[in-house]
C-alpha cells in the first residue's frame, strides 16, 4: 500500500517567493494533518482537516500560511511570501476513519528559504 | 494550553543497556497517548495507550500509562545501535471521533554506542 505522499521532497527558494507543498493522504483516511518541525520548536501541528473541512487551524503561524483540501486525496500548504524563518521540515500525516488514534506520516518536505 | 514534557532530553548509553524514557502531560480532555520513533525521516508509530496500568509490548520495547500521575514511560531493554533515534511522545485531545489533534513533546534523543 502506498503511504502518505508528499512533494516536493526538497525545496529551496528565495525570500519573498511563493511556496506550495503538496500531500496525498492514504486512500480511505478521512483526517489530514500538516506539521512543521524545527530544531528550536520541535514538531508543531499547523492545521488539520476532517472530511476535507479544516477543523483546527490555530497552529498556522500567520496569514502568510494557507492550506486547502479540495478533495479527499489532495491537500496543499502554501506560504506566500516565504521568509527564511519558514525553513523547516513540513510533514503531512493522515489517519483513518474510526481512528485508532494513529497518524501515518509522509516523508516530509525539507524547505529552505534563502 | 496543552503541554507535553519529555525527559531526559538526551541520553547516551552503550549497547545492552536498558533505558527508560519519560513523558508527562497537562491537557484538557485526554483521549490517548502515543509514542513515535523518528530517525532521519518521518516519525513512525510505536504504541498507543488509553488505559492506565496496561503494558503494551513490542519486542524489546514496552510502554505503560499512568493516568493518575499524568505520565507514561517507554522502556527499551538490551539496546542496540539501531535504537538510536528521537523518541516522541504525543497526547491526543479533544472530543468525538472527528478530533485527532496531537500535542507533541520535545522529544528524547537516544544515542546507543556499540
Amino acid at each position: 500500500d502506498a503511504g502518505v505522499i508528499q512533494s516536493p521532497r526538497h525545496e529551496v527558494t528565495e525570500m519573498g517567493q511563493e511556496v506550495t507543498l503538496r500531500c496525498k493522504p492514504i486512500s480511505g483516511h478521512n483526517s489530514l494533518f500538516w506539521y512543521r518541525q524545527t530544531m528550536m520548536r520541535g514538531l508543531e501541528l499547523l492545521i488539520y482537516f476532517n472530511n476535507n473541512v479544516p477543523i483546527d487551524d490555530s497552529g498556522m503561524p500567520e496569514d502568510r500560511f494557507s492550506a486547502k483540501m479540495p478533495n479527499a486525496s489532495f491537500s496543499t500548504l502554501k506560504i506566500q511570501p516565504s521568509e527564511p524563518r519558514d525553513s523547516a521540515v513540513y510533514f503531512c500525516a493522515s489517519s483513518p476513519r474510526d481512528s485508532t488514534d494513529t497518524q501515518y506520516f509522509g516523508p516530509g518536505t525539507r524547505l529552505t528559504v534563502l | 494550553e496543552d503541554k507535553v514534557v519529555q525527559s531526559p532530553l538526551s541520553l547516551v548509553v552503550h549497547e545492552g543497556d536498558t533505558v527508560t524514557l519519560n513523558c508527562s502531560y497537562e491537557v484538557t480532555n485526554f483521549r490517548s497517548l502515543l509514542w513515535y520513533k523518528q530517525e532521519k525521516k518521518a516519525p513512525t508509530f510505536l504504541f498507543m495507550l488509553t488505559s492506565s496500568g496496561i503494558e503494551k509490548k513490542s519486542g524489546r520495547l514496552s510502554s505503560i500509562l499512568d493516568k493518575k500521575e499524568l505520565s507514561s514511560i517507554l522502556n527499551i531493554t538490551a539496546t542496540q545501535t539501531g535504537d538510536s533515534a528521537i523518541y516522541l511522545c504525543a497526547v491526543r485531545v479533544g472530543g468525538g471521533t472527528s478530533y485527532g489533534k496531537l500535542t507533541f513533546g520535545q522529544g528524547t534523543i537516544l544515542t546507543v554506542h556499540p
